[in-house]
């Protein structure tokens, strides 16, 4: 089936990293994502990460993939107060235009 | 890049009465188009998805529809609202070809009462 599953909380103070995880069915998907949602809003893509890859590194932000696990984690370094959002990770399954979302994960950051 | 317009914002809706909103993108051709529906507090739910004019693939069984009358305008309906139909709606835009990417309106919060 497709199925991409999500911790839904995560709590953290600010200034400390934030690792959110996230595990996959598609083993032949092309292309891993990470959206960033704040309330009453549309999601926004954070980064992505090739399927060939096994990290990304974007700034504040890194993505791991393990491929053999499934497993896509985003850590954001130096937390913020303006990171506190709904993180979804997607993939897309293959030979489709199926984007397959996360149930999502709610990060609060704590001042 | 590409621009979503999505509207309206907000809708309340009477249970029974029809729905029509509108998406509509700016700055790319030929787009892949989704609607996705997001329950409160849950994670999206793809409805239906495009990747031509008139072509459409529904994902899940609902009295909702949709239409792709132009190349860049997106329409989600229904002709009698149910409850379960009020949630957060999503339009989004897929870049297609290799490096696919999906880029989303900014939703219609719909409430049926």
């Amino acid at each position: 089936g497709e199925d991409v599953e999500q911790s839904l909380f995560l709590s953290v103070r600010e200034g400390d990293s934030s690792v959110i995880n996230c595990t996959y069915t598609d083993s032949s998907s092309t292309y891993l994502y990470w959206y960033k949602q704040e309330p009453g809003a549309g999601l926004q893509l954070l980064t992505y990460i090739f399927s060939n890859m096994d990290m990304k590194q974007d700034q504040r932000l890194t993505v791991l993939l393990n491929k053999k696990d499934k497993h896509l984690s985003l850590r954001i370094a130096d937390t913020q107060t303006g990171d506190s959002a709904i993180y979804f990770c997607a993939e897309m399954a293959s030979g489709t235009y199926k984007y397959i979302f996360g149930t999502g994960t709610r990060l609060k950051v704590l001042a | 890049s590409q621009t979503i317009h999505q509207w309206p914002a907000t809708l309340v809706q009477p249970v029974g009465s029809p729905l029509s909103l509108e998406c509509t993108v700016e700055g790319t051709s030929n787009p892949n188009l989704y609607w996705y529906r997001q329950a409160a507090g849950r994670g999206l739910q793809l409805l239906f998805y495009s990747v031509g004019i008139g072509q459409i693939s529904s994902e899940v069984p609902q009295n909702l529809s949709a239409s792709r009358p132009q190349d860049r305008q997106f329409i989600l309906s229904s002709k009698k609202l149910l409850l379960s139909d009020s949630g957060f709606y999503l339009c989004a835009c897929g870049t297609g070809g290799v490096n696919e990417k999906l880029f989303f309106g900014s939703g219609t919060q719909l409430s049926v009462l």
